[in-house]
């Protein structure tokens, strides 16, 4: 069974450019969240995105979306690029039962990351 | 203050020694706890998740929790150098008006051969 994946596998933007990164699940999984992992904060949650809607929202400013397709891909769109977004931005893909990441027994299988660096 | 906190590390044990990892949380709302284990440059993978009040073992694994003094740990039984990672708490609000998943920084642990 093929793992998520995640493209591009690096980014180099500048200041005030916006980028969008892909994701693919697991294949069976409907959920997929997005997180960014840096030194200094660790990993933090974005949001979840299940059957195309977005089920679950972190503490992020509004520059930070999504969507989800039909076949549960998604994608994360940064807009209004600033330094302090340089992150690794990881996104997970789960079965998506209620409560989505938050379940009690939700395992998150995670992608290899996309190392954005904007200048 | 953070509303899942971990010692940084890095922790070191020597080879076969047992690790304990520790992590508090802030929110007593918190109902469900997960580590995920972190290779340098690579993502983290699930360990363990625990619900309930107590001990929970997988393996070499040894989750606990104490919610009444807001409390998880990850015991690591016969440590081998392949157990050199950062893991990562996570604290997940079920229930209000959004579900969180809340990681905490990473403890990083070292197993000396």
């Amino acid at each position: 069974k093929a793992g998520v994946t995640q493209t591009p596998r690096y980014l180099i933007k500048t200041r005030g450019q916006q980028v969008t990164l892909s994701c693919s699940p697991i294949s069976g999984h409907r959920s997929v969240s997005w997180y960014q992992q840096t030194p200094g904060q660790g990993l933090q949650f974005l949001f979840e995105y299940f059957s195309e809607t977005q089920r679950n929202k972190g503490n992020f400013p509004g520059r930070f979306s999504g969507r989800q397709f039909s076949n549960s891909r998604s994608e994360m769109n940064v807009s209004t690029l600033e330094l302090g977004d340089s992150a690794l931005y990881l996104c997970a893909s789960s079965l998506g039962g209620q409560g989505g990441v938050a379940a009690t027994n939700e395992k998150l299988f995670f992608g290899s990351g996309t190392q954005l660096s904007v200048l | 203050q953070k509303e899942v906190e971990q010692n940084s590390g890095p922790l070191s044990v020597p080879e076969g020694a047992i690790a304990s990892l520790n992590c508090t949380y802030s929110d007593r709302g918190s109902q469900s706890f997960f580590w995920y284990r972190q290779y340098s440059g690579k993502s983290p993978e699930l360990i363990m998740f625990i619900y309930s009040n107590g001990d929970k073992e997988d393996g070499r694994f040894t989750a606990q929790l104490n919610k009444a003094s807001q409390y998880v740990s990850l015991l690591i039984r016969d440590s081998q150098p392949s157990d050199s990672a950062t893991y990562l708490c996570a604290g997940a609000l079920y229930g209000g008006a959004t579900n969180k998943l809340i990681f905490g920084t990473g403890t990083l642990l070292a197993v000396q051969p």
